[in-house]
């Protein structure tokens, strides 16, 4: 079982639709939970970064991690064809090993 | 503000040459990263450094070496180029071991 899973898509959806992004993990131990954002040919962008339970706000983006489910969502409102992109979960155990263990992305649309 | 900078942004290379990927970073973060992201596979760590001096291997370090001779730079070097290397290639830094990665544009190399 991969550490980190999540559904590749695509996700295709109307403009001004609510989108739901979920991850899971196998590992109690992680510690740390981020999602970042792809653009077609440009490196990741952090979104979001949380450390504990619960939801983390920012804008029309929403983090929710329920550690008891091992499972992470970002949620976007009201979303724009600008949001399409490939959006990544990531984790990592902190402490000295810092190293991030990435979900495979999810490729959204949103369509005009 | 840069951030990253990655260069070459691209690269075609024979087989049994070697290269020296370049990544440089402005915001004096002490912890820099190599990762190459594949179609399907998503993104795998290569090699880290933790503070300046200092290197580490990730989950895939065949075939590439790293050094950290000062807090900003962080060449990544192909030592004998093999088609499976053909890939994209991220460099990232964070401020702390645990803390959140931010990630460069990325070098596109292919290997014939």
């Amino acid at each position: 079982q991969k550490e980190v899973e999540q559904d590749p898509g695509p996700l295709s959806v109307p403009e001004g639709a609510i989108v739901s992004l979920n991850c899971t993990y196998s590992n109690s131990a992680f510690q740390y939970f981020m999602w970042y954002r792809q653009y077609s040919r440009k490196g990741p962008e952090l979104l979001m970064y949380t450390y504990s339970s619960g939801n983390k706000e920012d804008g029309r983006f929403t983090a929710q991690v329920d550690k008891s489910s091992k499972y992470i969502s970002l949620f976007i409102r009201d979303s724009q064809p600008s949001d399409s992109a490939t959006y990544l979960c990531a984790t990592n155990y902190g402490g000295s090993q810092g190293n991030l263990i990435f979900g495979k992305g999810t490729k959204l649309s949103v369509k005009p | 503000t840069a951030g990253i900078t990655q260069a070459p942004t691209s690269q075609i290379l024979a087989a049994g040459r070697s290269m020296t990927l370049r990544c440089t970073q402005d915001m004096r973060h002490n912890a820099m990263y190599w990762y190459r992201q594949d179609l399907g596979l998503g993104l795998r760590l290569i090699h880290y450094s933790n503070t300046a001096g200092t290197t580490g291997k990730g989950e895939v370090p065949d075939g590439y070496s790293v050094s950290r001779a000062n807090t900003d730079d962080f060449p990544l070097t192909l030592a004998s180029a093999v088609p499976s290397q053909t890939s994209v290639y991220f460099c990232a830094s964070s401020d702390r071991e645990q803390g959140p990665q931010h990630f460069g544009d990325g070098t596109r190399l292919s290997i014939l």
